[in-house]
């Protein structure tokens, strides 16, 4: 069973610019969140989709938008890139609903800011 | 505010037994995951508790004591590569998949 596939792994990027990233979850899974891991803040959770509805949103301004597609990959977008942006962005994907079932994250896509 | 905190760091050697406390100050608790990550790798799923009492899986336990906001992580037999950080989280009822991490423990096992 593939496992969640994020795309790209890296990302160099210019202040001002604005980035898509992209999650393909575990098959048969509807939820997807996004993190951000910095060393100083660790992993911070940005947003959750479910059924292609966003269900949970982080403590994150409004240049962090995301949205989910009807097979449940989802997409992360952030506009007018700031250096604090430069972290690693993980998606994670879990079956859904308030159960014990864990999220099973992807490798990330590491985004640089210069 | 929701609050979890982990000790930064931890040394412990090959074939020992090391214990990752993690404390919680959380409303709605609904459930507390461990999670490892290798450097430069996702975070993998360990171990998952909701209720009272020890979770034992091969070499790796977690209790919890949800009176108290405390859990930790028992790993036994240890081994070079059980070098990686170590990452609790809790959920929340009502918010979805949403999950609130620590800082993670950075588990250094020597020979």
């Amino acid at each position: 069973k593939a496992g969640v596939t994020q795309t790209p792994r890296y990302l160099i990027k210019t202040r001002g610019q604005q980035v898509t990233l992209s999650c393909s979850p575990i098959s048969g899974h509807r939820s997807v969140s996004w993190y951000q891991q910095t060393p100083g803040q660790g992993l911070q959770f940005l947003f959750e989709y479910f059924s292609e509805t966003q269900r949970n949103k982080g403590n994150f301004p409004g240049r962090f938008s995301g949205r989910q597609f009807s097979n449940s990959r989802s997409e992360m977008n952030v506009s007018t890139l700031e250096l604090g942006d430069s972290a690693l962005y993980l998606c994670a994907s879990s079956l859904g609903g308030e159960s014990n079932q864990p999220q099973h994250f992807g490798d990330g896509t590491r985004l640089s800011i210069l | 505010g929701q609050n979890i905190d982990q000790p930064t760091e931890m040394t412990a050697t090959e074939g020992a037994i090391v214990q990752i406390n993690c404390t919680y100050q959380t409303s709605g608790f609904n459930g507390l995951f461990w999670y490892q990550q290798h450097a430069g790798e996702a975070p993998t799923f360990l171990s998952y508790n909701v209720l009272d009492g020890l979770e034992e899986k091969g070499r790796f336990s977690s209790f919890l004591s949800r009176s108290k906001g405390y859990s930790y992580l028992l790993l036994k037999e240890l081994q070079m590569k059980d070098s990686a950080s170590y990452l609790c989280a809790v959920r929340l009822y009502n918010q979805g998949g949403k999950l609130i991490f620590g800082q993670g423990t950075e588990l250094s096992v020597k020979p």
